[in-house]
């Protein structure tokens, strides 16, 4: 398996444009996430979807942001406007299913978009 | 206070010591851990998980936790200068997410 895939992998825009970010999730899981990564936050849970609608988007910090999974191997996040504040590695992961504990809980990630707003 | 604490580091420790990496959490409901390494540039991974009191053993790898102090240790025996990442600790918060600490980053000095 190819495993979780991310494009781009390294994006600079100038603020106040669009930012789309790309991932393909492991074939046959379920859990999609979006997580940020940055050196004074450590990694942030954003959004996560279970069979491609989205449950829980607290950690989505405003408006800007968006995410869609509009199939099972397909998932975007979008920033518009971008700010440089935004700036940061952004990891999509993918897990086969989520219970209380265990193995299966396992979330592999893709090798991350890191994201420079000028 | 925080839901999942660790100690930035760095920790450095000698070529083929054990390295005690550290994590507190603040859910006491809390049942499964699990321990993440990552190297610089790269994306996490994962090294353990456990969700009994006690110890778990895999290779050189030991995860010990005690619900009752709420924490999590992670033990690397004979650690090798390739054990130098960071290492993030990941703690379920409510329904079907884990909340990761900030990481410990590891130094190993050949």
């Amino acid at each position: 398996d190819a495993g979780v895939i991310q494009s781009p992998r390294h994006e600079v825009t100038e603020m106040g444009q669009e930012v789309t970010l790309r991932c393909k999730p492991i074939s046959g899981h379920d859990y999609l996430f979006w997580y940020r990564q940055t050196m004074m936050r450590g990694l942030e849970l954003l959004i996560y979807f279970n069979n491609n609608v989205p449950i829980d988007d607290s950690g989505m910090p405003e408006d800007r942001f968006s995410a869609k999974m509009p199939n099972a191997s397909f998932s975007t996040l979008k920033i518009q406007p971008s700010e440089p504040r935004d700036s940061a590695v952004y990891f999509c992961a993918s897990s086969s299913r989520m219970t209380s504990g265990g193995s299966t809980d396992t979330q592999y990630f893709g090798p991350g978009t890191r994201l420079t707003v000028l | 206070q925080k839901e999942v604490e660790q100690n930035s580091g760095p920790l450095s420790v000698p070529e083929g010591a054990i390295a005690s990496l550290n994590c507190t959490y603040s859910d006491r409901g809390s049942q499964s851990f699990f321990w993440y390494r990552q190297y610089s540039g790269k994306s996490p991974e994962l090294i353990m998980f456990i969700y009994s009191n006690g110890d778990k053993e895999d290779g050189r790898f030991t995860a010990q936790l005690n619900k009752a102090s709420q924490y999590v240790s992670l033990l690397i025996r004979d650690s090798q200068p390739s054990d130098s990442a960071t290492y993030l600790c990941a703690v379920p918060s409510g329904t079907y997410k884990y909340i990761f600490g900030t990481g410990t980053r590891l130094k190993v000095l050949a």
